[in-house]
């Protein structure tokens, strides 16, 4: 089962935007709303930021927000901050009955 | 609070067994499935499957069906990831976390990673 596909790297100054973009297929993202992204600080557990392409848990920042088109969600950060310099991961349901995760984003701030 | 404590790191040779573990609590721990995370030296995020404590049903994903087995301990709230003839690619993190939302298809409480190193 192949990764979803992330960019690499992603960088922006601050109080600028940056989008990611997490790129699956019609047996995962493309037929189902049930897109998460992750956010992992060097050497700590990830941290759901997104569930359901858009819903941001309780106490998750409004700057952080989700869409979806086609097969590729995304995740925009707007007025980006030091402390999001981080890894970002998207993960989706699958049409096996699997979750499968991203291949991971490093966002420079 | 809802929290996931896992064990501590792990040093083994390969061809050893190994069990590691996941203990849940501040929620109804029967009534939340409970995923494995795989998180290599430097790499990404592997999903290895789910169980439910309630009953212990178990999907594994295929890359790691036959090569792991999920258990669970209602007695003492504990799941626990097992490998019965480790290698030395199973080096790695591995985390447990909560599963929420459709099919468990979102993970919002995570344990801290019990670091598992398989070297001769």
């Amino acid at each position: 089962q192949s990764a979803l596909s992330q960019p690499a790297s992603v960088s922006g100054s601050p109080g600028q935007s940056i989008t990611i973009s997490c790129t699956g297929s019609s047996n995962d993202i493309g037929i189902y709303n049930y897109v998460s992204w992750y956010q992992q600080h060097p050497a700590k557990a990830p941290k759901l930021i997104l569930s359901d392409v858009s819903n941001r848990p309780s106490g998750v920042s409004d700057r952080f927000s989700g869409s979806k088109s086609g097969n590729t969600a995304s995740l925009t950060i707007s007025g980006l901050q030091t402390a999001d310099e981080a890894d970002y991961y998207c993960s989706s349901y699958t049409a096996s009955s699997t979750l499968v995760f991203g291949s991971g984003t490093k966002v420079t701030v | 609070e809802v929290l996931l404590v896992q064990s501590g790191a792990e040093v083994k040779k390969p061809g050893e067994s190994l069990r590691i573990a996941c203990q849940g609590s501040g929620y109804s721990f029967s009534k939340y499935w409970i995923g494995w995370v795989r998180q290599m030296p430097g790499q990404g995020l592997e999903w290895m499957g789910i169980i439910y404590p309630g009953d212990s049903d178990t999907t594994y994903s295929p890359s790691f069906r036959g090569q792991v087995t999920m258990a669970v301990d209602m007695s003492t709230s504990t799941v626990y990831l097992q490998w019965d003839s480790l290698k030395a690619s199973d080096t790695a993190m591995y985390f447990c976390a909560r599963g929420v939302g459709f099919w468990s298809s979102s993970f919002d409480s995570w344990g801290q990673g019990t670091l598992v190193t398989v070297s001769s």
